[in-house]
């Protein structure tokens, strides 16, 4: 089974609005991270923003805020006022327990319109 | 500072060419990773370094030979490359703490073209 699954290839937002990226998990670890990552075009990987297993409140960093359901396994990021500079691809990412290694999800392409 | 370095940028190489890539941090990281990532694809996870050993290697062929000189560099030797092997190479680095709050950061990269 896939540890991170992404079903969104690609998504559309209007600018200033919204938008919801959804990431589902899979780990029987109770400890784990999950993260998300930008990729503009230019290639460079940009961490956004940190959740962690045990953490009873939903991380927020600035316009991008991570919407945690353990029970349902996932972990969505939501960017507030969309601005053209997010239009990227962006991945879901988890490290399970003290292994290091991270399993990425296959992104989704953001295209923010004006 | 969570900056990330990678030389060069770009690079173009024969089949028969030896040549390197190189990545640099001084966040006093002490696990430091490769990946490839084709277009459009997720990065792929070749080769993890903790506290300057060879931790994972994720089957990747011969022609790839990672080094780690010291804690802040890391090194990826190519040799008699494919042109499948045209990629972007990201270099990141993480604490290296057994906890799952130890967050990567990644370089900018180094676009390879195999011709």
């Amino acid at each position: 089974a896939q540890k991170i699954t992404q079903t969104q290839p690609g998504m559309f937002v209007q600018e200033k609005e919204a938008v919801t990226l959804d990431c589902t998990y899979d780990t029987s670890d109770p400890s784990y991270g999950l993260f998300w990552y930008k990729q503009p075009s230019s290639g460079e990987m940009i961490f956004l923003i940190y959740q962690g297993s045990y953490d009873q409140q939903n991380a927020t960093e600035g316009r991008y805020s991570l919407n945690f359901q353990k029970a349902r396994k996932s972990a969505n990021l939501v960017i507030s006022a969309s601005q053209l500079g997010d239009s990227a691809m962006y991945f879901c990412a988890m490290r399970e327990g003290n292994f290091n290694k991270f399993y990425f999800g296959s992104g989704t392409k953001l295209n923010v319109k004006p | 500072d969570t900056e990330v370095t990678q030389t060069p940028k770009h690079l173009v190489m024969g089949m028969t060419n030896k040549k390197s890539l190189k990545c640099e941090q001084h966040m006093g990281h002490r696990a430091m990773y490769w990946y490839k990532q084709k277009a459009k694809k997720p990065p792929e996870l070749m080769f993890v370094y903790s506290y300057e050993k060879l931790s994972i290697n994720e089957s990747v062929p011969s022609r790839f030979s990672p080094e780690c000189p010291n804690s802040s560099l890391l090194n990826l030797h190519l040799h008699a490359l494919q042109p499948e092997d045209s990629a972007l190479y990201l270099c990141a680095s993480s604490q290296g703490g057994r906890i799952n709050t130890d967050t990567q950061y990644f370089g900018p990269g180094t676009r390879l073209t195999v011709l």
